[in-house]
Parts: C-alpha cells; structure tokens; sequence
C-alpha cells in the first residue's frame, strides 16, 4: 500500500524566512510524488512533481522539493516565504510499480501560516 | 480551457433528501476521480473512472453513494439519502490518459451541508 506522513500540523514561519512543509512516503515500488496546494474555498493546484532524475524538483511560484530516496521524504521549500503563500500544503505519491494504479495517496496537509 | 467544473458550488439540504453532484472534466482527459474533503478524514479518494468506466469504487462509503459518467464530458455523484455525516466538500479532478506521473486538475468543490 502507498501513503504519505506529513507530520506537522501547523507551519508558522515569518515573511522573508525560508519555508519548509516536511514530507515521508511508504510504497512498495518506485514513487512518484506530487505538492499541491489549496487557497480557502478554493480546489487543490498542482505545484510540481517528482518522477525521475534530479533529486531537486523545481516548481510553480518560487517552490521546490528535494527527493531523498533513503530517507524516504519530499520535503517542500521556498528560501523566501511571502505572506499570500499562507495555504493547505498536500503531499501525495503514486506507487509506479503497483500496475494499473492511479490512485493518488494524500497526506493529511500542512497548514502553513506565514506572518507578517 | 475552463478547467474543471463542479455545480452547484454550495448545497444546503435537509437529512433524507437526494443529492446530486456534478463534474465537467477538462475536455480530452480521460480520468475522473471524486475525492471527498473533511476535517476529520483529510481527503479521501471515492470512486475513480477511466474511458467513462468506473476503475475503483472501493472509497464510497456505502449504497447510500453512487456515480455515473454516461459521456466524457460529465459526471454525476448521487448521495440517497442523504445523512448529516456526508456533510463534507466534495472535490471532482481529472487527468490526462492516466500515465501515471500526470497530475490531476482538481475542480474548486462542492459544499455539502446535511442539516
């Protein structure tokens, strides 16, 4: 079975400090994992992706995650954070070796509180 | 494209009573996954559909929830009847061909309230 772990609650960080939401991941075979991200009232958008390659996966508005496949995490950074980056942060993973499977697992979700 | 698109945006009914949800996918996507979104669950995946074809329905909750696609452009989620726990957000998302590293578009929800 595939899963994700996001073990915090709350991220408070203050505007202009660097922003990281923390991510572990369980599958049986290779993952694929994904951010994304959710305004108030609003659906959840795709902020980037990892499948292969390089470990540092850069994505939408400023922010990138780093792959580290012995620590089994996806943690998601941003060196600068900005007040309207405060939002629902969900990390998810696909197993690639379970065939047919396109199930998304999620985390739980970060909310992350930027401070002025 | 418009996205994905979900009605009504808000629904606010009285226990018993038939709700129906509906979903416009991206044109030319061919998954479509509802996702149901509460506080004490987080987001849980419900029923995903391939081609029109329903893939895996092993997140609904009960009899009470089905779902169709009669075409590729439209989708439905049927709760009968309906209970004060559905009240949640139910999201609607479709992808691209299922390759698996494709991401989904989520729609912005539909609000339930079960009162």
């Amino acid at each position: 079975a595939q899963s994700v772990a996001q073990p915090e609650d709350q991220v408070n960080v203050a505007e202009g400090n660097p922003l990281t939401v923390k991510c572990t991941y369980s599958v049986s075979g290779n993952p694929y994992l994904f951010w994304y991200v959710q305004y108030p009232n609003r659906g959840l958008q795709f902020l980037l992706k990892y499948i292969t390659g390089d470990n540092l996966v850069k994505g939408s508005y400023g922010f990138e995650a780093e792959f580290n496949k012995s620590q089994t995490s996806f943690h998601l950074k941003k060196p600068s954070a900005l007040v309207s980056d405060s939002a629902l942060y969900f990390c998810a993973v696909r197993d690639v070796g379970y065939y047919g499977n396109n199930r998304l697992a999620f985390g739980k979700g970060n909310q992350v509180v930027v401070i002025p | 494209d418009a996205g994905v698109i979900q009605s009504p945006r808000h629904e606010v009914t009285e226990m018993g009573q038939e709700v129906t949800l509906r979903c416009k996918p991206i044109s030319g996507h061919d998954y479509l996954f509802w996702y149901r979104q509460t506080m004490m669950r987080g987001l849980e995946l419900l029923i995903y559909f391939n081609n029109n074809v329903p893939i895996d329905d092993s997140g609904m909750p009960e009899d009470r929830f089905s779902a169709k696609m009669p075409n590729a452009s439209f989708s439905t989620l049927k709760i009968q009847p309906s209970e004060p726990r559905d009240s949640a957000v139910y999201f609607c998302a479709s992808s691209l061909d299922g390759i698996p590293y494709n991401e989904q578009f989520f729609g912005p929800g539909t609000r339930l309230t079960v009162l």
